[in-house]
């Protein structure tokens, strides 16, 4: 088993420009969520998906979209990218009632 | 809604000496506990986990904490640092096993030879 996979691992944006983190899980888990990780903040959640077929807003989702493709893939995608975008993405999934299970991250900087 | 607190943003700790990471949460009932440590440019490895029951529980790495409802605290203990140990450790808390974590800023630990 891969765990939780991202791509890409680095990404460098232009102001404006447009991307789509992707993140899939092989654990068969029903819940998946996108966190970003900025100094001295610890992790906050951006969007979260209970089931297939299901989104949520977290913490901080204002400039991000998500699409939960199906039970393995859930992406995350920034439309219009701003430099207060600039962060590592964590991908995460769960079982229900369980730990997550985290990404390797996807360190984001827009110019 | 809940908040966790970790208060310690940076230790330094001999390696072979003991060790304390603090966390407080708040939240009205018991929630579900976890310690999380992130080496350098990594993701989030789970150490443990409170989910009910024995207050101590026992972690990967040699790692323990302690569950503490009079003082919502999860505190986070080790008693012989190795190098190996240095990284950031995240504390973190779930209502009642639902939805996502909320976690603390971190503490970050070094370890002096």
């Amino acid at each position: 088993n891969a765990g939780v996979t991202q791509t890409p691992k680095f990404q460098v944006l232009k102001t404006g420009q447009s991307m789509t983190l992707q993140c899939a899980q092989d654990m068969n888990h029903n819940s998946m969520y996108w966190y970003r990780q900025d100094p001295g903040m610890g992790l906050r959640l951006i969007y979260y998906s209970a089931s297939e077929g299901t989104t949520d807003k977290g913490e901080v989702p204002n400039g991000y979209n998500v699409s939960r493709l199906n039970k393995r893939e859930f992406s995350l995608r920034l439309e219009s990218a701003a430099p207060s975008q600039t962060s590592v993405y964590f991908c995460a999934s769960r079982v229900q009632g369980y730990e997550q299970y985290f990404g390797p991250g996807t360190r984001l900087t827009v110019t | 809604a809940q908040s966790v607190t970790q208060p310690d943003i940076h230790i330094t700790v001999s390696e072979g000496a003991s060790l304390e990471l603090r966390c407080n949460y708040s939240y009205g009932a018991t929630p579900y506990l976890f310690w999380y440590v992130q080496s350098p440019g990594q993701g989030l490895q789970l150490l443990l986990k409170y989910f009910s029951g024995d207050t101590l529980v026992q972690g990967i790495k040699g790692f323990e904490a302690e569950f503490k409802r009079s003082q919502s605290s999860f505190n986070l203990r080790k008693p012989s640092v190795h190098w190996s140990d240095a990284a950031e450790y995240f504390c973190a808390v779930a209502p009642g096993g639902r939805r996502a974590l909320t976690f603390g800023s971190g503490t970050r630990l070094q370890v002096q030879p």
